[in-house]
């Protein structure tokens, strides 16, 4: 079993619509988890970590369910630059220097005009 | 402006030949990371570095070795014993002034001629 699972996609969302991104992990002791977005050919960079009580950041909501491992994304009124692979990345490890991080496949999303 | 750079962006390699990725941050981040990106992989961890002078192995370090003589780089080489290089790699740094969340330079592929 890989250590953070993710949907590959590819989802093909209208513009306007509201998709949600799931992702499991396999360690139970995982301390810190995050979505970070990568663009075609670029860098990933840091979409939002995700709070154990769940967090919005304007159309992009986070969710962390630690009983049943399983971390969620919601992105609502979605727009066309929203076009991307979302990266569900674990921290294995506590204490400052230890972050081990494991990045999950990805999920791509393209949004339809 | 503070961030991390890569150099070169695109690096061509030939059979036998060892490369070496240059890695720079002027963030004053303490730890610093090499990664890999494969198509329809998810990142994975070659080598990292916590403080100066001292490194560990990631997931994948073979084939690859790095130095950490200075806190602001952390050169990633590519040897010829690494049997499948063409790859996007991906140097990350993290410090307790960003919260400990890793950022990104914007990569360089590696391509076997």
């Amino acid at each position: 079993r890989k250590e953070v699972e993710q949907d590959p996609g590819p989802f093909n969302v209208p513009e306007g619509a509201t998709v949600a991104f799931n992702c499991t992990y396999s360690n139970s002791a995982s301390q810190s988890f995050f979505w970070y977005r990568q663009d075609c050919r670029k860098e990933p960079k840091l979409l939002m970590s995700v709070y154990s009580s769940g967090n919005e950041d304007g159309r992009f909501t986070a969710q962390l369910n630690r009983a049943s491992q399983y971390i969620s994304l919601l992105i609502r009124d979605s727009k066309l630059s929203d076009s991307a692979t979302y990266l569900c990345v674990v921290n294995k490890e506590a204490g400052f220097g230890n972050e081990k991080l494991t990045f999950g496949t990805g999920t791509r999303l393209t949004i339809i005009p | 402006d503070g961030g991390i750079t890569q150099s070169p962006k695109y690096l061509f390699r030939k059979e036998g030949q060892n490369v070496t990725l240059s890695c720079e941050q002027n963030l004053n981040h303490d730890a610093m990371y090499w990664y890999r990106q494969d198509p329809g992989q998810g990142l994975r961890l070659i080598y990292y570095s916590q403080i100066v002078n001292d490194f560990q192995k990631g997931d994948i370090a073979e084939g690859y070795s790095v130095s950490r003589e200075k806190k602001e780089s952390f050169p990633l080489t590519v040897t010829s014993a690494q049997k499948n290089p063409t790859a996007f790699y991906l140097c990350a740094s993290s410090g307790r002034q960003g919260g400990r969340t890793q950022h990104f330079g914007d990569g360089t592929r590696l391509s076997i001629l």
